[in-house]
C-alpha cells in the first residue's frame, strides 16, 4: 500500500501568513489521484482539493494544491482564524485508499 | 444538498459483531457515479479506510480488515451497512460514511461521524 507522510507535524503560524504543507508518497500516486481535507475538532473531514489541485465546491482561492509524482504540496495563501485545523492527504491511485497523518496548524 | 447519517451501537464487546448502517438523503445510492464508503477513525491509527461499496453491491476492501468485513447495499432504503466480525479493543474508533466519487477518487460527503467502543 502506499504511504503518505506529511510534515511537519505542527506548524505554528499567525493570521494573514503563508502555510506550506506537504504530503510525500512511499510510490508514485497514479491518475493525480490525490486529495486534500480540512479537519475541525469533533468535525468530520472536508475535501478541500482533489486531482492535486482542483478546489472542491465552496473552497476559496486562498487554498491551492501542487505536486506530481510523490510530492504534493497544499498551500494556505493568507492564513484566517477559521483555516486553524488539522489538514490530511488522501491517494486513491493505488489500492487501498490511503490518508496522511495530518498536519496541524495551530495558531502561534 | 447531499446528507449521510451513520447509526448504530455506541459500545460493542469483544468478539462480538460491529454492525453500522449509513442512511444517504438528498440523492439516490444508486447513482453510478458514486461509490460509497466506510472510514474509521482513532487516535492511535489516524483515518483508515474501510473500504467501499456500489449500487450493484460490488465491494472494495482493505486487505487488512477484508477477512472480517460484509458490506451491503438496499437501493430501495437509500442506505448502506457494514458489518465488521470478531470486534477486538483496536476496532474502537469513530466511523464515518461517505462518497466516494468515482472520477476523482476522492471523498466529497461525510457523515457527522459514530463513535463506537469496544469493551466488556
Amino acid at each position: 500500500e502506499i504511504v503518505l507522510t506529511q510534515s511537519p507535524g505542527t506548524l505554528s503560524l499567525s493570521p494573514g501568513e503563508r502555510a506550506t504543507l506537504s504530503c510525500r508518497a512511499s510510490q508514485t500516486v497514479n491518475k493525480n489521484f490525490l486529495a486534500w481535507y480540512q479537519q475541525k475538532p469533533g468535525q468530520a473531514p472536508r475535501l478541500l482539493i482533489y486531482g492535486v489541485s482542483s478546489r472542491a465546491t465552496d473552497i476559496p482561492d486562498r487554498f491551492s494544491g501542487s505536486g506530481s509524482g510523490t510530492d504534493f504540496t497544499l498551500t494556505i495563501a493568507r492564513l484566517e482564524p477559521e483555516d486553524f485545523a488539522v489538514y490530511l492527504c488522501q491517494q486513491y491511485g493505488s489500492a487501498p485508499l490511503t490518508f496522511g497523518g495530518g498536519t496541524k496548524v495551530e495558531i502561534k | 444538498q447531499l446528507h449521510l447519517q451513520e447509526s448504530g451501537p455506541g459500545l460493542v464487546r469483544p468478539s462480538e459483531n460491529l454492525a453500522l448502517t449509513c442512511t444517504v438523503s438528498g440523492g439516490p445510492i444508486s447513482n453510478s457515479l458514486y461509490f460509497w464508503a466506510w472510514i474509521r477513525q482513532s487516535p492511535g491509527k489516524g483515518l483508515e479506510w474501510i473500504g467501499s461499496v456500489f449500487h450493484t453491491g460490488s465491494a472494495y476492501y482493505n486487505p487488512s480488515l477484508k477477512d472480517r468485513l460484509t458490506f451491503s447495499i438496499d437501493t430501495s432504503k437509500n442506505q448502506f451497512s457494514v458489518t465488521l466480525s470478531s470486534v477486538t479493543a483496536s476496532d474502537t474508533a469513530v466511523y464515518y460514511c461517505a462518497r466516494l466519487v468515482d472520477s476523482i477518487m476522492a471523498l466529497d460527503s461525510w457523515g457527522r461521524g459514530a463513535q463506537v467502543t469496544v469493551s466488556s
